[in-house]
């Protein structure tokens, strides 16, 4: 059982088009992001969000943005995608009173897209 | 501004010695450090994080306030292991934004 989701895994799309990236858990968990992963980066934040009401920047917003439709949904928007917006994508959880398994973050599998 | 270093993009060793996975970061406070791990197709994993002091796997990281490193150590490497290697830091205790180093591959050799 996957706590956290991410759909689509794979997504191929062509520049100008936008494209909406969706997370969903059932970790209960108040507190999501969205990470971009490239190799010789590391992970990079995008936007985060600290509960429903809450959305900030990251360190590379420019050309996205995000939707907290729920405590549980968090989705990322490429709203006119580039080829060097071609990453994987992670959204990831954490828990503010670090229940559980403490405040680390719980990933989701990715999303793998690509900019064409 | 905060920043996590993992100077070894790559880390190659033979089963049964010991790994060192580097990890130094530059924080002016009180950071909370984290390691993450990736194996092959799966999401990322939390493996440790300082506050608790506990051996995963085998592993451990001892926080170096002196020489601001986590450093990630196993005396014996075993082929489970190989895997992608993220040290992570939170700015401030419990705010839980974290900021990744670039990682490192560890392969670990028959």
């Amino acid at each position: 059982d996957a706590d956290v989701t991410q759909t689509p895994r794979n997504r191929i799309t062509k520049t100008g088009k936008r494209i909406m990236l969706e997370c969903s858990q059932t970790k209960g968990h108040d507190r999501m992001y969205w990470y971009r992963q490239d190799p010789g980066l590391g992970l990079r934040l995008i936007y985060y969000s600290f509960d429903v009401k809450d959305i900030n920047k990251g360190e590379i917003s420019d050309g996205y943005s995000v939707s907290r439709q729920a405590q549980a949904k968090f989705s990322l928007s490429l709203e006119s995608a580039i080829p060097n917006q071609t990453a994987l994508y992670f959204c990831a959880t954490s828990d503010s009173q670090g229940r559980g398994s403490g405040y680390g973050y719980t990933f989701g599998s990715g999303t793998r897209l690509t900019v064409v | 501004a905060q920043r996590v270093t993992q100077p070894e993009k790559l880390l190659s060793v033979f089963k049964g010695a010991p790994v060192e996975l580097k990890c130094n970061y530059s924080y002016s406070g009180s950071p909370e450090l984290f390691w993450y791990v990736q194996y092959s197709r799966q999401r990322l994993q939390l493996l440790l994080r300082h506050i608790s002091r506990e051996s995963i796997k085998g592993f451990t990281a001892d926080l170096n306030k002196g020489e601001t490193s986590f450093h990630l150590k196993k005396p014996f490497a075993q082929e489970e292991d190989s895997a992608m290697y993220y040290c992570a830091l939170s700015p401030i205790q419990g705010a839980q934004k974290l900021v990744f180093g670039q990682g490192t591959r560890l392969t670990i050799n028959p």
